[in-house]
């Protein structure tokens, strides 16, 4: 099956610092990407669609400036949350489309951020 | 309002025993799909089922079947004997328009005992 791959699995960071997180698909071309965010017990909330060779598209309360995302090639999608701080300590999975195919998502498995 | 509707916190089933799952959606499209995932504790998501609004038969892959009410516009997730394997937080979703994300329920805690 098609395996989205994520990294990297957890990160701790300082408090001001910035972290990219990557999420590429290894066998199939994603058009389309979507990132997530996740509080413990907690759904996944939609942060962005991030499309191949355009500009992202945010959710209402998403800081476009905190959360840059870039998705240059239909293999790969980069999350950078700038100026990290504890409060955007979270659980951050991205998904992925193919441009050819069925509507079934597939997900990398996630990135556990912990910003002291 | 929500979209997704999963009203169980959690349940509790023992191994063997079926589990029914419950998801309530809403939405005015006449195109749409609905999928169950499961979260292990390891925080990936595995893709369980999926159901086309337009598919007239329930979908079913091996343990899981979809029970899909139309009408009702509910998609409850059926285990069969259940394993303990199969504790973990399962999410309904669906999407409205091709290609676009998912949006997910609240989430419920399975937990299967010996």
């Amino acid at each position: 099956g098609a395996v989205v791959s994520q990294h990297p699995s957890w990160v701790i960071c300082k408090s001001g610092t910035s972290v990219k997180i990557e999420c590429r698909s290894l066998d199939f071309q994603a058009t389309t990407m979507f990132w997530y965010r996740q509080f413990p017990k907690q759904s996944l909330m939609l942060m962005a669609t991030s499309n191949e060779g355009s500009k992202a598209t945010y959710e209402q309360g998403v800081e476009k400036d905190k959360f840059l995302i870039n998705h240059a090639s239909l293999t790969l999608s980069t999350l950078t949350v700038t100026s990290a701080h504890p409060e955007d300590s979270s659980f951050y999975i991205c998904s992925a489309r193919r441009t050819r195919g069925n509507e079934k998502l597939f997900f990398g498995s996630g990135t556990q951020l912990s910003v002291l | 309002a929500q979209k997704i509707t999963q009203t169980q916190p959690g349940m509790f089933v023992q191994e063997k025993e079926a589990v029914t799952l419950d998801c309530t959606y809403d939405t005015s499209d006449q195109s749409y799909g609905l999928f169950w995932y499961k979260q292990p504790s390891s925080g990936e998501m595995i893709f369980l089922i999926y159901q086309g609004s337009y598919d007239e038969q329930n979908a079913t892959e091996g343990r899981y079947s979809l029970n899909f009410q139309k009408a009702r516009k509910s998609a409850n997730l059926v285990i069969s004997a259940s394993q303990l394997g199969d504790s973990a937080m399962y999410f309904c979703a669906m999407r409205e328009a091709a290609g676009t994300a998912l949006i997910f329920g609240k989430g419920t805690t399975l937990s299967v005992s010996s």
